[in-house]
């Protein structure tokens, strides 16, 4: 049972342009999201999160918005750069499972067209 | 500053031979510690996590097992692995105390069972 969805398994986008990566969830109970970033052959990277008190995290080019009422959640990459090139994973987590144990979705590999 | 150190970065075992898997982390004390396995096309999923020294909580049962001997040491073992096992397992850490603390990756293990 994926409890944490990513439906789309890539997304080209120009460079310059906004990325919009997205992310749904099945379990009401998890109230703290998180992104992470991974590079071929490395393991993945903490990029931004936000917890089911706001419906908005900024940080730079990225921001995250949560949509708790659909249960979704989407990463604004925006300029996008070639840098960006990557596999993108939501994550999520809540303390009725343990604020220590992260449910992640299978990821979405963003591709940054020069 | 803390850092995570994760070998072998490749393995290829056989069918039926065992597996040793380790991971430290330097900077930081009573860390948790996570065991993570990407398979082909899939998400990230949780094998194991502890949260002390000789403290190990399974997620998915299995062939595999893990042991923390030290603070800041996670091994992850078979005793014999099936073709199932092959894939990308990443060690983790995160702060103990700190409700929602994003977790910290390793650059993983490609394991390959011929």
């Amino acid at each position: 049972d994926q409890q944490v969805k990513q439906n789309s398994p890539s997304l080209s986008v120009q460079e310059g342009r906004i990325s919009i990566l997205n992310c749904d969830y099945t379990n009401s109970m998890f109230d703290y999201f998180l992104w992470y970033k991974k590079y071929p052959a490395e393991g993945p990277t903490f990029l931004i999160s936000i917890s089911s008190i706001k419906d908005k995290n900024e940080d730079g080019r990225f921001t995250v918005f949560l949509n708790k009422s659909a249960k979704h959640l989407s990463l604004h990459i925006v300029p996008s750069q070639p840098g960006d090139s990557a596999v993108y994973f939501c994550a999520a987590s809540g303390a009725n499972f343990g604020n220590e144990k992260l449910t992640f979705g299978t990821g979405t590999r963003l591709t940054i067209i020069p | 500053s803390q850092t995570i150190h994760q070998w072998p970065a490749t393995l290829v075992q056989p069918v039926g031979s065992p597996l040793s898997l380790e991971c430290t982390v330097e900077g930081t004390s009573n860390p948790n510690l996570y065991w993570y396995r990407q398979a082909a096309g899939r998400g990230l999923q949780l094998l194991f996590y502890s949260v002390g020294i000789g403290q190990i909580s399974s997620e998915v049962p299995q062939n595999l097992s893990a042991s923390r001997p030290q603070d800041r040491q996670f091994i992850l073992s078979s005793k014999k692995l099936l073709l199932s096992d092959s894939g990308f397992y990443l060690c983790a850490w995160s702060v103990l105390s700190g409700n929602n603390s994003p977790l910290h990756f390793g650059n993983g293990t490609r394991l390959t069972v011929t």
